[in-house]
């Protein structure tokens, strides 16, 4: 079965500093990998996503996530933290003989220092 | 085009009492899951719907059942509820098939057990 570990359950970054939240996962093959974001009493917004091909994606808002089978980790980056990013991310992955569940880490709360 | 309606956003019940909530998919989508969120046990998986089928479920006991209909959407019951199952529920919506898609999310339904 897959799981998921996001090992930072909260994160503070002066607003304009660079960001890397981490993801680690456990599956036996080469899974598919989310990020996502929510606000408070909101729904999840997809980053971005990662399925095959180019190890490096591109997501919405500036995000970026590499995914690295090696190290069995596919970590969030930004260069520049606005202060509308602080939310609480999740990282999730799914399989195919799982149709489409998908398994949540536990979530990072970024919170952004002006 | 419109995204994941998820009806009522809000919801207070009383113990032993039931309770149906409803999701509505993006147009086109086959597959709607259900998620519940809560601070403690953070985001699970309850259940998968794909063409009215039930293709994969969690680990909820089974007064959590759902359904989905011709159209798409779904519903998902809880019967005999208990102060534990206060939590905000999620649906996704997805394509559906095997090889990969990306699921979005409604904003929830906010349900509380008192």
């Amino acid at each position: 079965a897959q799981s998921v570990t996001q090992p930072d359950i909260h994160i503070t970054v002066s607003e304009g500093a660079s960001l890397e939240l981490r993801c680690n996962y456990s599956y036996g093959a080469t899974p598919y990998l989310f990020w996502y974001v929510q606000s408070p009493g909101q729904g999840l917004q997809l980053l971005l996503k990662y399925f095959s091909g180019d190890t490096l994606v591109q997501g919405i808002k500036g995000f970026e996530a590499e995914f690295k089978r090696s190290q069995s980790s596919f970590n969030l980056r930004k260069p520049s933290v606005h202060w509308s990013d602080a939310a609480e991310y999740f990282c999730a992955v799914g399989a195919p003989e799982y149709g489409n569940k998908l398994v949540f880490g536990a979530g990072t709360i970024l919170r952004v220092k002006s | 085009k419109a995204g994941v309606t998820q009806t009522p956003r809000y919801l207070i019940k009383t113990r032993g009492q039931q309770v149906t909530l409803s999701c509505s998919p993006i147009s086109g989508h086959r597959s709607v899951s259900w998620y519940q969120q809560t601070p403690g046990q953070g985001l699970q998986f309850l259940f998968e719907y794909f063409s009215e089928t039930q293709r994969n479920k969690g680990n909820f006991p089974g007064r959590f059942s759902g359904r989905q209909f011709s159209n798409s959407r779904s519903e998902m019951n809880v019967s005999t509820l208990e102060l534990g199952d206060s939590a905000l529920y999620l649906c996704a919506s997805s394509l559906g098939g095997l090889e990969g898609t990306e699921a979005f999310f409604g904003q929830g339904t906010r349900l509380t057990v008192v």
